[in-house]
């Protein structure tokens, strides 16, 4: 298995600018979250879906972010407009809920907004 | 509000040596509490995943233990290599119908001395 793929790497924008995070996860999981991760706050979990259904988005920070899951194999998180302080890794991780939900990481986008 | 907390921050050692990394957590009623390794730049590797009924799990050259009533989670490693170098992090998911959530701890940045 590719394990859960994220795209882009790296992104830099200016601020106010839209951005768009994707990930794949792993085939066979029903289970999507999105982290961000800063050296103050750690990591920090933004949004759930189960079975690509938003369950529990309470950590996304305000309006500016948005995410969706048409289907079972892809995700997106947006955020517009970016602002600075937006800057981050964001990861993807997948599992399978009714299993002993062991979550699988992806390598992350490293977001900068300058 | 479940609170994860792992010391030493960083830690320094020869190699060879065997180490045990720390992790407690403030609520015992777990679902299960996974470790992770993280290397600069990188997105998170799953090490063990302990389910709560659990007291130890072992992979290689790590082992993990698990005590659920004082709240604390230690992952052992022996023999240590400069491949080891890296942060690892504990992740606990609390109980219940519904839960999902992993609480991350803010991590222990190893350094394996060649």
């Amino acid at each position: 298995d590719a394990g859960v793929i994220q795209s882009p790497r790296h992104e830099v924008t200016e601020m106010g600018q839209e951005v768009t995070l994707r990930c794949k996860p792993i085939s066979g999981h029903n289970s999507l979250f999105w982290y961000r991760q800063t050296m103050m706050r750690g990591l920090e979990l933004l949004i759930y879906f189960n079975n690509n259904v938003p369950i529990d988005d309470s950590g996304m920070p305000e309006d500016r972010f948005s995410a969706k899951m048409p289907n079972a194999s892809f995700s997106t998180l947006k955020i517009q407009p970016s602002e600075p302080r937006d800057s981050a890794v964001y990861f993807c991780a997948s599992s399978f809920f009714n299993g002993p939900n062991e979550q699988f990481f992806g390598p992350g986008t490293r977001l900068t907004v300058l | 509000k479940q609170e994860v907390t792992q010391i030493p921050a960083a830690l320094s050692v020869p190699e060879g040596e065997n180490l045990v990394l720390n992790c407690s957590f403030t609520d015992s009623a777990i679902y299960n509490l996974q470790w992770f390794r993280q290397d600069p730049g990188k997105g998170l590797t799953s090490l063990l995943l302990i389910q709560s009924s659990q007291r130890e799990q072992t992979s290689g050259r790590l082992n993990a233990s698990l005590d659920k009533s004082s709240g604390r989670s230690t992952l052992y490693i022996a023999a240590s290599q400069p491949g080891d170098s890296a942060t690892y992090l504990c992740a606990v998911r609390l109980s219940g119908a519904g839960s999902y959530q992993l609480t991350f701890g803010k991590g222990t940045k190893l350094s394996v001395i060649p």
